[in-house]
């Protein structure tokens, strides 16, 4: 089975540019979570989807960022334009909810590391 | 609202168990304990998770303190693909989980 796959793993780009990253969740998973991680910083929550539809997106840093789901397979974070304290590994992860209602755990992509110069 | 408490780092040698500790005191009736690892150059990766009760699967044990404001991850043998940072984190796996600095464990062959 398939896990979560980001595009691309690296990118480098310069200031100003338009940064586009990818992510193909689990099949049957219904949640889906940006996550971006520095040093300074660790791990961060940017954003999460519910069945294609934004929750909470209280982590996102500005306008600059944003973050859509198409449909249940896809998901982009654009940052537009970027900078270069952008610079950080970005992770997606997704999780199913059972019919129960139990929390499932987040299985994470290997994430796209993204240097803006 | 307050994240866990862990360790910065630890170490232990290899094959022999290795306890984690961590702190939840602000835990609510709701929160599951989660925990998660980071090896080097990878995304986080589930570990194991629970409410009330010990846990056990096949990677680790959860022990979780009756007044519920502590656990520990026990990793059984240690192995060198065992070094990780680990993270202990409080709340509810498909909506917001908070991630600390974790534990950094090094494994001594």
């Amino acid at each position: 089975d398939a896990g979560v796959i980001q595009s691309p793993r690296h990118e480098v780009t310069e200031m100003g540019q338009e940064v586009t990253l990818r992510c193909k969740p689990i099949s049957g998973h219904d949640y889906l979570f940006w996550y971006r991680q520095t040093m300074m910083r660790g791990l961060e929550l940017l954003i999460y989807f519910n069945n294609n539809v934004p929750i909470d997106d209280s982590g996102m840093p500005e306008d600059r960022f944003s973050a859509k789901m198409p449909n249940a397979s896809f998901s982009t974070l654009k940052i537009q334009p970027s900078e270069p304290r952008d610079s950080a590994v970005y992770f997606c992860a997704s999780s199913a909810m059972l019919g129960t209602g139990k929390n499932q755990p987040q299985h994470f992509g290997d994430g796209t590391r993204l240097s803006i110069l | 609202d307050a994240k866990t408490t862990q360790p910065n780092s630890m170490e232990s040698n290899e094959e022999e168990p290795v306890h984690l500790p961590c702190n939840h005191s602000t835990i609510s009736g709701t929160d599951y304990i989660h925990w998660y690892r980071q090896l080097p150059s990878q995304g986080p990766e589930y570990v194991i998770h629970g409410l009330t009760s010990n846990v056990n699967n096949r990677m680790a044990s959860l022990a979780i303190a009756e007044d519920r404001k502590s656990s520990t991850l026990i990793l059984h043998r240690a192995t060198l693909r065992d070094a990780a940072v680990y993270y202990c984190i409080k709340g509810f796996g498909n909506e917001k989980l908070t991630f600390g600095t974790g534990t950094r464990l090094t494994i001594i062959p």
